[in-house]
């Protein structure tokens, strides 16, 4: 099936850690997407890539940074938990900007 | 802040009565507009997109209306299902060639009562 891939599903760690989550897209888009969900339901872009140019939301902390080895990829990297990380973090990616996002289901983030 | 709102949280209507989603944007810069759907447990779900040059557009069974006057965006859902219960976001790029991605608003839950 053509998709945005996000692997894992569910991810719980404790403060302090570093973890990863992977996002694969087969749809050939050349945009790429980072988005955070609260427990409010409210979605906030993180990052966007786009033919290597890497745009930042600037009130995300410097411990999250995203790492594309191919235009399929986007993974996430976050380096020392903290417990305000709980959330739903969603990879989405489009043909190009200013078109249709395609979404992952999410992986639901969890600290201890 | 965000510049994308919703009017209403919750929005409860009966099986085959049409729904109207109400969401109103602050910045005039915006061009592009999308409305999601998000179903319990999955990522939001693309329904239909409008550009700042027009002020309606069709779909199957869902139609989205721009006044860009007032700076309001509606979606209106024909014949509503059981499968329509979601939680709907409106979603606006604000200009700029759109990568510094979109910006959502805070969402309104579509219940539908038999």
């Amino acid at each position: 099936d053509t998709a945005v891939s996000q692997t894992p599903k569910y991810l719980v760690t404790q403060m302090g850690n570093d973890k990863s989550i992977k996002c694969e897209q087969n749809l050939g888009h050349d945009t790429m997407y980072w988005y955070k969900q609260d427990s409010k339901k409210f979605l906030k872009i993180m990052f966007s890539y786009n033919n290597k140019e890497l745009i930042i939301n600037e009130t995300v902390p410097n411990r999250f940074s995203p790492k594309s080895p191919d235009k399929a990829h986007l993974n996430l990297h976050i380096n020392s938990l903290e417990l305000g990380d709980s959330a739903v973090y969603f990879c989405a990616s489009s043909l190009q900007p200013n078109q249709p996002q395609h979404f992952g289901d999410g992986t639901r983030l969890s600290i201890l | 802040g965000e510049s994308v709102g919703l009017h209403l949280p919750t929005l409860s209507v009966q099986e085959g009565d049409n729904s109207i989603i109400n969401c109103a944007y602050s910045n005039s810069a915006s061009d592009y507009f999308i409305w999601y759907k998000q179903e319990s447990g999955k990522g939001p779900q693309f329904i239909i997109d409008i550009r700042s040059n027009m002020d309606k557009r069709q779909g199957q069974r869902v139609t989205v209306l721009l006044n860009k006057t007032v700076k309001h965006l509606s979606l209106q859902i024909a014949a509503t299902q059981p499968g329509d219960s979601a939680v709907y976001f409106c979603a606006e790029n604000l200009g700029g060639g759109g990568a510094d991605g979109l910006t959502f608003g805070k969402g309104t839950h579509l219940i539908i009562q038999p």
